[in-house]
């Protein structure tokens, strides 16, 4: 399978626990981007990197939330000190950053839920 | 900044019928792009279809074409022969095309759901 994957696919967590979540792109893509997508709503921008270089940070996240993409390949999104605000599902999604479209296609998404 | 807008929560249509999709956009910047995703009861956002904002022809791609108006700021989705499997949550979505911000904004989505 050459798609975008994550893992874990579900994570149960107790409020005040840190989570670590992983996304790996499809290869060659050099464009990564974390959203978040609560019940019944479209997700939400988070950041995004292009190679190793986060570019772009959303007000979304706040200083409890830190992404990495070390040497430009899979990246890592960790949650410090879980609130039960931050249960939703977080969406991974790579862009192989060229041409015009630069279409953006997602992994199964990490689904967290904060007790 | 660029909004999304979708106005249907849900909708149900018989199998092997057409269903179209609201959307409607909002943008400040000259160039950008639209999308269409789907997202099952897995999770999964499939991306569908594309319209960029200087394409002179309506997008098409198998049973799914996109009716865009410019002037009216809308990109409708229109699902041709209705399958089972279409039964779905669809979200419309809009990047800028300027450099280094492709970040993309969705709508709040349409629930489908498809009828025997």
């Amino acid at each position: 399978d050459t798609g975008v994957s994550q893992n874990p696919r579900h994570k149960i967590t107790k409020r005040g626990q840190n989570v670590t979540f992983r996304c790996d792109p499809i290869s060659e893509h050099n464009r990564l981007y974390w959203y978040r997508q609560t019940l019944g709503q479209g997700p939400e921008f988070l950041t995004y990197f292009q190679n190793e270089a986060q570019l772009e940070k959303s007000r979304l996240l706040s200083d409890r939330f830190s992404a990495e993409r070390p040497k430009g390949s899979f990246s890592t999104l960790e949650i410090q000190r879980t609130e039960q605000g931050d249960s939703a599902m977080y969406l991974c999604a790579s862009s192989l950053g060229a041409g015009v479209t630069d279409t953006q296609y997602f992994g199964p998404g990490t689904r967290l839920t904060v007790l | 900044a660029q909004k999304i807008t979708q106005t249907q929560p849900g909708m149900f249509v018989q199998e092997k019928e057409a269903v179209t999709l609201d959307c409607t956009y909002d943008t400040s910047d000259p160039s950008y792009g639209l999308f269409w995703y789907k997202q099952p009861s897995s999770g999964e956002m499939i991306f569908l279809i594309y319209q960029g904002s200087y394409d002179q022809q309506n997008a098409t791609e198998g049973r799914y074409s996109l009716n865009f108006q410019k002037a009216r700021k809308s990109a409708n989705l229109v699902i041709s022969a209705s399958q089972l499997g279409d039964s779905a949550m669809y979200f419309c979505a809009i990047h800028a095309l300027r450099s280094n911000d492709y970040k993309l904004s969705f709508g709040a989505g349409t629930t489908v759901t498809v009828r025997a």
